[in-house]
């Protein structure tokens, strides 16, 4: 089985500053058709997740365009470029190349 | 408007069996690969199951092998999950998920605890 790693699994920021969250995977993500399934999703409490970012670097609708995703291979990263308020939740990566399987989830506050 | 409703969570007893289902409207539902997720109580997310837009293909998490079946109605724009053999480790709040590449869909989830 492929292993998600995230790291911080705590990130405390204060608003208007940047915030990076890291997600490893135990092999590559590269699929056989070239692409890399990784994904990003946001959970703010008390609600349902919400995918950010697909296939590493793609936004979804509506996504603001401060979140940007990067990496590959099997090194990934999650870039919010000014945290606002209504950032705070758990952000998980996720790989959709070996069936899916979410990172342990990093939890994002206000300092 | 996309909506995702799941319904038929609730409490049942350890070897027990539930039937969750998962109503879509606003959306293509024979487009979109759907899946199961859960999340533990106060746990991160763990994907279930998926199925295929035209039901050919399921894939299953190793730890419901065996005993979960999800199945999909197109007509009726429904997805469905069969519990069997329920542990007290299945206890979670159930999520219906919807997909393509560019679009990605959750409903408000279920709360399935399984004790006796």
């Amino acid at each position: 089985d492929v292993v998600m790693t995230q790291s911080p699994l705590s990130l405390p920021v204060t608003l208007g500053q940047p915030a990076s969250i890291s997600c490893r995977s135990s092999q590559s993500l590269v699929y056989s058709d070239g692409n890399t399934y990784l994904n990003w999703f946001q959970q703010r409490p008390g609600q349902s997740p919400r995918r950010l970012i697909y296939k590493v670097s793609n936004r979804d609708s509506g996504v603001p365009d401060r979140f940007s995703g990067s990496g590959s291979g099997t090194d990934f990263t999650l870039k919010i470029s000014r945290v606002e308020a209504e950032d705070v939740g758990v952000y998980y990566c996720m790989q959709g190349t070996h069936w899916r399987t979410f990172g342990q989830g990093t939890k994002v506050e206000i300092k | 408007e996309v909506q995702l409703v799941e319904s038929g969570g609730g409490l049942v007893q350890p070897g027990g069996s539930l039937r969750l289902s998962c109503a879509a409207s606003g959306f293509t539902f024979s487009s979109y690969w759907m899946s199961w997720v859960r999340q533990a109580p106060g746990k991160g997310l763990e994907w279930v199951a998926n199925i295929k837009q035209d039901g050919s293909e399921k894939y299953y998490v190793d730890s419901v092998k065996g005993r979960f079946t999800i199945s999909r109605d197109n007509a009726k724009n429904s997805l469905y999950l069969q519990m069997n053999s329920l542990r007290a480790e299945d206890t979670a709040v159930y999520y219906c998920a919807g997909s393509t590449v560019t679009r990605d869909y959750w409903g408000q989830g279920t709360l399935v605890t399984v004790s006796s």
